[in-house]
């Protein structure tokens, strides 16, 4: 069975802050995705990291697939209110995403 | 364009009942995933279907099954409902792996 392991599973920082969001696991992945989630709605994508130890970065927010494939971060910079939400990792196996049980983020003005 | 959207948004249904949840994927998209995602963790995988086939399956039971439509749209159905089928159920669509676009989900609440 393949297990994504998030951490950490509650963030609360203030607002200009920086943050870092782990997502682990045993197994290797074809592909690891980010995605963020609010109340009420479907995950929404923000990243697709392919390539062992690669880095992409979406304005103030950068991703990096381990070496082996197996683990991925998530770095915010200079956290903002509007950053608030459910952070989740999904490893594809195949046509299946496996998720990880997520981060929920808070971040006060 | 219409993303994917899922009907109905919320239902409560009393246990042992069935229910049939409904999904129309974002167009152009020919693969359609269903999740179960229960309050506080990740989405679950329970199938995905692609030319009206079921092409891979997650630990779900029978009791959880599917169908896919010539216009890729899909139904999951899940029949005998428990209490603990309470969750938010979220339809993925996709023409290429690493590209889902979920729904909004269909809360189901099982009393």
């Amino acid at each position: 069975t393949q297990l994504l392991e998030q951490s950490p599973q509650f963030l609360s920082i203030q607002e200009g802050e920086n943050l870092t969001v782990y997502c682990n696991s045993s197994s290797v992945f074809s592909s690891l995705q980010w995605y963020r989630q609010e109340p009420g709605e479907g995950p929404v994508l923000l990243v697709t990291v392919v390539t062992g130890g690669e880095v992409k970065k979406l304005k103030r927010l950068t991703f990096q697939f381990g070496d082996a494939r197996k683990d991925s971060s998530l770095h915010i910079t200079a956290a903002q209110p509007g950053d608030t939400g459910l952070y989740l990792c999904a490893g594809r196996s195949g046509g299946k995403l496996t998720f990880g049980q997520g981060t929920i983020l808070t971040v006060h003005p | 364009d219409a993303g994917v959207t899922q009907s109905p948004t919320h239902l409560i249904k009393t246990r042992g009942q069935q229910v049939t949840l409904r999904c129309s994927p974002k167009s152009g998209h020919d693969t359609v995933s269903w999740y179960q995602q229960a309050l506080g963790q990740g989405p679950q995988f329970i199938f995905q279907y692609y030319e009206e086939e079921e092409r891979q399956r997650g630990n779900f039971p029978d009791r959880f099954s599917g169908h896919q439509f010539p216009n890729y749209s899909s139904e999951l159905n899940v029949n005998a409902l428990l209490l603990g089928d309470s969750a938010l159920y979220l339809c993925a669509s996709s023409s290429a792996p690493d590209m889902a676009f979920f729904g909004q989900g269909t809360r189901l609440t099982v009393v």
